[in-house]
């Protein structure tokens, strides 16, 4: 069974960091690509990152370029996102999703149950 | 960026009915798009991906249609748990973006 497991979640003051992390299991980590996917409270989905298979490719939406960086360990079967300038626009649950594919731009088969990232003052 | 736009915004639909879904993309996507469902309190579900292939364990009254700019998914006849919000998303080029959702609500 696949399973995602987000952890690193929690309330954060505006400009400040935090590091999400996604640990995997029921299949072969180092086959695919992983993304992150947000939704802000009450809003649709909204793509964050996403790394292929090797981090060979990486791809950021606009409004977390420069702030946000995502990584894999393969060896560890885990996804990471590491979020720094943080704004009150980034409050949301965050999903790590794993891609069909082994690239970066892709769609999304298994989902995990999602972070909450609460960003306030 | 790519713009997707979903309609309607709300579907409202008997159960045993047939609902279609609208998605429509600012430039052509071939066929590299994809459909989700979510329901309250849970993770999106992938529906179709390559405009028409239904992802594993997927009901065969779920279908999708299209290329290029304009694409549909029906659901031949609604069932009690179809009703929720589905999204379309473009996975043809960086940003990878997502429609804003259509609702399918009771009637």
């Amino acid at each position: 069974e696949v399973q995602l497991v987000e952890s690193g979640g929690g309330l954060v003051q505006p400009g400040r960091s935090l590091r999400l992390s996604c640990e995997v299991s029921g299949f072969n980590f180092d086959d695919y690509g992983m993304h992150w996917v947000r939704q802000a409270p009450g809003k649709g989905l909204d793509w964050v990152a996403g790394i292929s298979w090797n981090s060979g490719s990486i791809g950021y939406a606009d409004s977390v370029k420069g702030r946000f960086t995502i990584s894999r360990d393969n060896a560890k079967k885990s996804l990471y996102l590491q979020m720094n300038s943080l704004r009150v626009e980034d409050t949301a649950l965050y999903y790590c999703a794993k891609g069909h594919y082994s690239g970066s731009s892709d769609h999304f088969d298994f989902w995990g149950q999602g972070i909450v990232v609460t960003v306030s003052s | 960026e790519i713009v997707m736009t979903q309609s309607p915004a709300t579907l409202s639909v008997s159960p045993g009915e047939r609902a279609t879904l609208s998605c429509r993309a600012s430039q052509s996507l071939s066929s590299n798009l994809a459909w989700y469902q979510q329901k309250p309190g849970q993770a999106p579900r992938l529906l179709i991906y390559g405009a028409s292939t239904r992802a594993t364990d997927i009901p065969a009254r779920f279908s999708g249609i299209g290329s290029g700019t304009e694409f549909t998914l029906t659901i031949s006849s609604l069932q009690s748990e179809d009703f929720a919000v589905y999204y379309c998303q473009q996975y043809n080029k960086w940003p990878l973006t997502f429609g804003p959702g259509t609702k399918v609500a009771i009637k």
